[in-house]
C-alpha cells in the first residue's frame, strides 16, 4: 500500500509571492491533516479536512487555506508568502473513527524555503 | 485546550542499553489517544507506539513500550536494547475530539556506538 504523498519535496520562493503544496493520503484514508513545523514552534495544527469539508483549524492567519478534493487529495496555499513562513510542512491521512483520529500516517513534508 | 511537555530537550545511550523519555500532558477530555512518533534526519514522522486512554494496560511494541499514568498525566517512552537506528527526534503527542495532533517540542535522541 503506497504510503502519504507530498509534492514537492523542496520549494524555494519569494516572499510576496503564494505558494500550493500537495498532498495525496493513503488508499481508502479520508482524513487529511497539515502541521507547520519550525525549529522556534515546534509542530503546529494547520487544519484538517474530511470528506471534502474543513473539519477542524488551528489558529494560523487566513493567509493559510486547504481544500480537499473528491478522491481526498488535498492542496494547503498560503499566500502572500513572509520570511516566517520556511517551514516544514507535513501532511498526514488517517481514518477516522467517528469521534476522533487514532492513528495519523505521515508523508515526507514539503520544506518551503522563502527568501 | 490540550498541551503536552517534553522538557528533556536531548539525551544520549550507549547502544544496547535502556532509555527513557518523559512526556507529560494536560488534557479536559476523558476519551484521548496518546502516541510517540520518531522523527529521523530524513524527516519522515513515524509512529512509534499507541496508547488509549481508557485502557490501563501500556502498550508495548516489540523493544518499545509505555509507561501511562493516567492520574499523573504522565506517559514515558522506554527504548530496551537501543540501536543506532534509534537516532533521531521523538515527539509525545495527544489527539482528542478535534482530531488534532497536540505534540511536544520533541527530544533528540542520540545512540553512541
Amino acid at each position: 500500500k503506497a504510503g502519504v504523498t507530498q509534492t514537492p519535496r523542496y520549494l524555494i520562493k519569494t516572499r510576496g509571492q503564494q505558494v500550493t503544496l500537495s498532498c495525496s493520503p493513503i488508499s481508502g484514508h479520508r482524513s487529511v491533516s497539515w502541521y507547520q513545523q519550525t525549529p522556534g514552534q515546534g509542530l503546529q495544527f494547520l487544519f484538517e479536512y474530511f470528506s471534502e469539508t474543513q473539519r477542524n483549524k488551528g489558529n494560523f492567519p487566513g493567509r493559510f487555506s486547504g481544500r480537499q478534493f473528491s478522491n481526498s487529495r488535498s492542496e494547503m496555499n498560503v499566500s502572500t508568502l513572509e520570511l516566517g513562513d520556511s517551514a516544514l510542512y507535513l501532511c498526514a491521512s488517517s481514518v477516522p473513527s467517528p469521534h476522533m483520529n487514532t492513528e495519523a500516517f505521515f508523508g515526507q513534508g514539503t520544506r518551503l524555503t522563502v527568501v | 485546550a490540550q498541551t503536552v511537555t517534553q522538557s528533556q530537550p536531548e539525551m544520549s545511550v550507549q547502544e544496547a542499553e535502556t532509555v527513557t523519555l518523559s512526556c507529560t500532558y494536560d488534557t479536559s477530555e476523558n476519551n484521548y489517544y496518546l502516541f510517540w512518533y520518531k522523527q529521523p534526519p530524513s524527516r519522515q514522522m513515524i509512529l512509534v507506539i499507541r496508547q488509549e486512554a481508557y485502557k490501563q494496560q501500556n502498550a508495548t511494541e516489540n523493544r518499545f513500550s509505555v509507561n501511562f499514568q493516567k492520574a499523573a498525566k504522565s506517559f514515558s517512552l522506554k527504548i530496551s536494547d537501543s540501536q543506532l537506528g534509534d537516532t533521531a527526534m521523538y515527539f509525545c503527542a495527544l489527539t482528542g475530539a478535534n482530531s488534532k495532533l497536540t505534540f511536544g517540542k520533541g527530544i533528540t535522541l542520540s545512540v553512541r556506538p
